[in-house]
């Protein structure tokens, strides 16, 4: 079954640093989208990118944040100087076109992002 | 207006017994409405979903109750098991294209004991 894989896994990462979040798609979608987490709290949408553009993101999606399609695969999400507020679960999820219909957005296993 | 409130934050239920969550939305503009099963380290997962020209949709022991004009949907899950303790999200979209934002409720931790 085709699936969203996200790496690393766990990052660890001094405040300030600058972290990039990998992640490759379901091969067929043509959404992407990046979510996160805060321990213990709702899932939060930060942004979503189609035809190589960002189609829509939220007020957390600040200056420092940053998304790429470097190549026909791969989906990151970058942070330039990390903060403490940034550790959470970042989830990176892809959805298929279906002309004028919402449909299941798939969902990787995270990276859970610790600032130190 | 894009919030989605979810009820209860944790629920405990004997095996076999009925499980219900409830969420309330204020956007009128949403017309997609998933329910996301998490389990422990792992991503959300679709279980099931529903778009408001249908007041119930069932699947297996899943069903999604949907009150469009209360702006409210709920779900059900029916003999209820130990392997469906899960974090539970309803979550909510506009649907004028392909790839709307997800809005998520709060979470209802479930605990099904044997």
């Amino acid at each position: 079954e085709p699936e969203v894989t996200q790496t690393p896994s766990h990052q660890v990462t001094q405040m300030g640093q600058e972290v990039i979040l990998r992640c490759v798609p379901i091969s067929n979608h043509l959404y992407f989208y990046w979510y996160r987490q805060i321990l213990g709290q709702k899932v939060e949408f930060l942004v979503s990118f189609y035809n190589n553009e960002i189609s829509e993101k939220s007020e957390i999606f600040d200056d420092q944040f940053s998304v790429e399609r470097p190549d026909g695969s791969n989906f990151t999400l970058k942070i330039r100087s990390t903060k403490l507020e940034d550790s959470a679960m970042y989830f990176c999820a892809s959805s298929p076109w279906t002309g004028i219909m919402n449909t299941e957005a798939f969902f990787g296993q995270g990276t859970r992002l610790t600032v130190v | 207006q894009q919030q989605v409130k979810q009820s209860p934050q944790s629920l405990i239920v004997q095996k076999g017994g009925i499980s219900i969550i409830n969420c309330a939305y204020e956007n009128t503009a949403f017309d997609y409405f998933p329910w996301y099963q998490q389990f422990p380290g792992k991503g959300p997962a679709l279980l099931i979903a529903i778009r408001p020209d249908v007041s119930e949709k069932k699947e297996g022991r899943f069903t999604i109750s949907f009150n469009k004009s209360a702006k409210q949907f709920s779900l059900h899950i029916m003999d209820s098991q130990p392997g469906d303790s899960a974090t539970y999200f309803c979550a909510a979209s506009k649907g004028e294209t392909s790839g709307s934002r997800l809005t998520f409720g709060e979470g209802t931790q479930l605990t099904v004991n044997p």
